[in-house]
């Protein structure tokens, strides 16, 4: 089975920078990606690492490690709007399409 | 238009009752996906469609029924639901074309079983 572990909750203030990881336990996927997820809303896609590495997208960054079975999303610059739920997710092949398997997920409250 | 539009927003029925969640979109994605979230939780897979075709069913219990009448729409027909079914029911979509793409997804219907 896969598992994908994040911590449930962060807090930080306004302007800060903060690193939400997500530690994994699954074999063979093409890559995590992260979504975020405000209370009430849709979950909306924010970055994917195909490959180790960083991928910088504006504020947020995401970083893999496959070797540590480990990545991360770096969150820069960090407003009031940014508080949110965030999940890493995994994409899986599943036959004739990919299927994401979602993390447990972490609730960022940023604080002014 | 990166817009997944679901009906109604809100949904109360009866464990006798049968209603349907309706879910469409107009990117040309070719894969449409059903998720079921618990508060505070992920959402968790239920069906996923490819080319109108059920591609994946995530052992869910027969209640629930998917239906893709054509590339555009995915509804997800309900009958003699539990309490514990009750739950955020969100639709997403995805080009699918090999390899990895990202999943757009709608705002979701909150479903409570009474």
């Amino acid at each position: 089975g896969q598992s994908l572990e994040q911590p449930s909750e962060v807090t930080a203030v306004e302007g800060a920078i903060v690193q939400i990881n997500c530690t994994y336990q699954t074999s063979g996927f093409y890559g995590l990606s992260w979504y975020q997820q405000h209370d009430g809303g849709a979950p909306t896609f924010l970055s994917y690492n195909a490959l180790d590495g960083l991928e910088e997208t504006g504020r947020f960054s995401s970083f893999l490690s496959r070797s540590d079975s480990y990545g991360y999303l770096l969150l820069q610059e960090l407003q009031m709007k940014d508080s949110a739920s965030y999940f890493c997710a995994v994409s899986l092949y599943g036959g004739a399409t990919n299927k994401l398997i979602f993390g447990t997920g972490t609730l960022l409250a940023v604080q002014p | 238009d990166t817009e997944v539009t679901q009906t109604p927003k809100h949904l109360v029925m009866g464990m006798t009752n049968k209603k349907s969640l309706k879910c469409e979109q107009h990117m040309g994605h070719r894969a449409m996906y059903w998720y079921k979230q618990k508060a505070k939780k992920p959402p968790e897979l239920m069906f996923v469609y490819s080319y109108e075709k059920l591609s994946i069913n995530e052992s869910v219990p027969s209640r629930f029924s998917p239906e893709c009448p054509n590339s555009s729409l995915l509804n997800l027909h309900l009958h003699a639901l539990q309490p514990e079914d009750s739950a955020l029911y969100l639709c997403a979509s995805s080009q699918d074309e090999g390899g990895y793409y990202e999943q757009y997804f709608g705002p979701g219907t909150r479903l409570t079983v009474t």
